[in-house]
């Protein structure tokens, strides 16, 4: 049984960086890629970026220059940072397993507000 | 980022059946086909189809999917009132080297 599970801040002031991260227990966490996805309030699927056990890293064009993923093997977690954030970044994030997203994160509403 | 492209909403009768697309370019769905995933309210989405077009376990045969070109289709028969929720499909796009979202379908049973 695989699971992921997710945590980190939620609210955030602009500018400031939101971090999360994602632990993953069962199954393996060398074959995959890892992802972080996120869904502003009423709206679709947004991929951020994705990473493997080895640290290559694959981000969305558009966040590319904001975002940083990074992976630590000893504990099956990988995390996400996002800099400078502002209301537009406000959304639930999510974890997933592969490129078919075979498994999720239970999703963390970050909130960006003055 | 350039997306794939899915109709906004979908409406069918119970018990009738529904077809939803998600069309790319060769860059993408034409290169590998979709991720076909299933979103209730509230809950992280549900894989329904890999882009090999396999059905991962506990998924009901009423899903299949299918893909011809640079789209991708979805079908469900029978349709049943916990099948209203928001579909997504979802690929990797060689030219970006990045994954790639449709803006999803909202299928409402009637």
């Amino acid at each position: 049984q695989v699971q992921l599970q997710q945590w980190g801040a939620g609210l955030l002031k602009p500018s400031e960086t939101l971090s999360l991260t994602c632990a993953v227990y069962g199954g393996s966490f060398n074959n995959y890629f890892w992802n972080w996805i996120r869904q502003p309030p009423g709206k679709g699927l947004e991929w951020i970026g994705e990473i493997t056990h080895s640290g290559t890293t694959n981000y969305n064009p558009s966040l590319k220059n904001r975002v940083t993923i990074s992976v630590d093997t000893s504990k099956n977690q990988f995390s996400l940072k996002l800099t400078s954030v502002t209301a537009a970044d406000t959304a639930v994030y999510y974890c997933a397993r592969g490129r078919d997203y075979e498994y999720w994160g239970q999703g963390t509403l970050v909130t960006v507000s003055s | 980022q350039a997306g794939l492209t899915q109709p906004p909403s979908v409406s069918k009768a119970l018990r009738q059946t529904a077809t939803l697309t998600c069309t790319g370019n060769s860059n993408n769905v034409g290169y590998q086909g979709a991720t076909w995933l299933q979103q209730h309210q509230g809950h992280p989405p549900k894989v329904l189809f890999y882009r090999n077009l396999n059905r991962p376990s506990g998924i009901s045969e009423r899903f299949s999917a299918s893909r011809s070109g640079n789209t991708a289709s979805l079908t469900i028969t029978g349709l049943q009132p916990e099948d209203e929720a928001d579909y997504y499909c979802s690929t990797w796009d060689i030219s970006l080297s990045a994954q790639v979202f449709g803006g999803g379908t909202k299928l409402t049973v009637l």
